[in-house]
């Protein structure tokens, strides 16, 4: 049971443009959620989280949106650069749980020049 | 700070042999944690470790997967004997508040 999901396997967007990935979760109890990047043959690195109680985190080019109702967040890249193409994994805490994070299945981004 | 340490980057073994995965946490971070990633099932947590002392082994497949952490600035992921479908990158992660930070990963393969 996928308690996190990024429906999205791969997305490819023009240079310049908005990047949006997305990621749905089912267990309201999680309360952190993080977006990590991926490139080949390297760790995942962290990008940028958010907690439960914002519905926007931004680190300049990145934001990151969450609504709780919908149990939804969204990554925005503005604006995008080729160097910005990796695999985006979406994961999600819950406090008590010593933070263990579960994983969505990742979304492969291509940036086109 | 180097970041997190694996060794080794690449190991090919063949079926039957025994494997060892070794990780240096990043000085400071109290949680460990090891990371299977296959293209069928993601980042599958298979253990990790609070203080040294594993907290969560479930993700361990089998009883063929052992890991230890003797020491906070050492931690190693054991598999005996391997089999092919071991095959993956094996990546190991500390904790720093709420954030993991990755090493580079061991790709294994097993013949």
């Amino acid at each position: 049971d996928q308690q996190v999901k990024q429906n999205s396997p791969s997305l490819s967007v023009q240079e310049g443009r908005i990047s949006i990935l997305n990621c749905d979760y089912t267990n309201s109890m999680f309360d952190y959620f993080l977006w990590y990047k991926k490139y080949p043959a390297e760790g995942p690195t962290f990008l940028i989280s958010i907690s439960s109680i914002k519905d926007k985190n931004e680190d300049g080019r990145f934001t990151v949106f969450l609504n709780k109702s919908a149990k939804h967040l969204s990554l925005h890249i503005v604006p995008s650069q080729p160097g910005d193409s990796a695999v985006y994994f979406c994961a999600a805490s819950a406090a008590g749980n010593n933070r263990k994070l579960i994983w969505g299945l990742g979304t492969s981004l291509a940036v086109n020049p | 700070d180097a970041g997190v340490i694996q060794s080794p980057r690449h190991e090919v073994t063949e079926m039957g042999q025994e494997v060892t995965l070794r990780c240096k946490p990043i000085s400071g971070h109290n949680s460990l944690f090891w990371y299977r990633q296959t293209m069928m099932r993601g980042l599958e947590l298979l253990i990790y470790f609070n203080n040294n002392v594993p907290i969560d082994d479930s993700g361990m497949p089998e009883d063929r997967f052992s890991a230890k952490m003797p020491n906070a600035s050492f931690s190693t992921l054991k598999i005996q004997p391997s089999e092919p479908r071991d095959s993956a990158v094996y990546f190991c992660a500390s904790l720093l508040t709420d954030t993991q930070y990755f090493g580079p990963g061991t790709r294994l393969t097993v013949l």
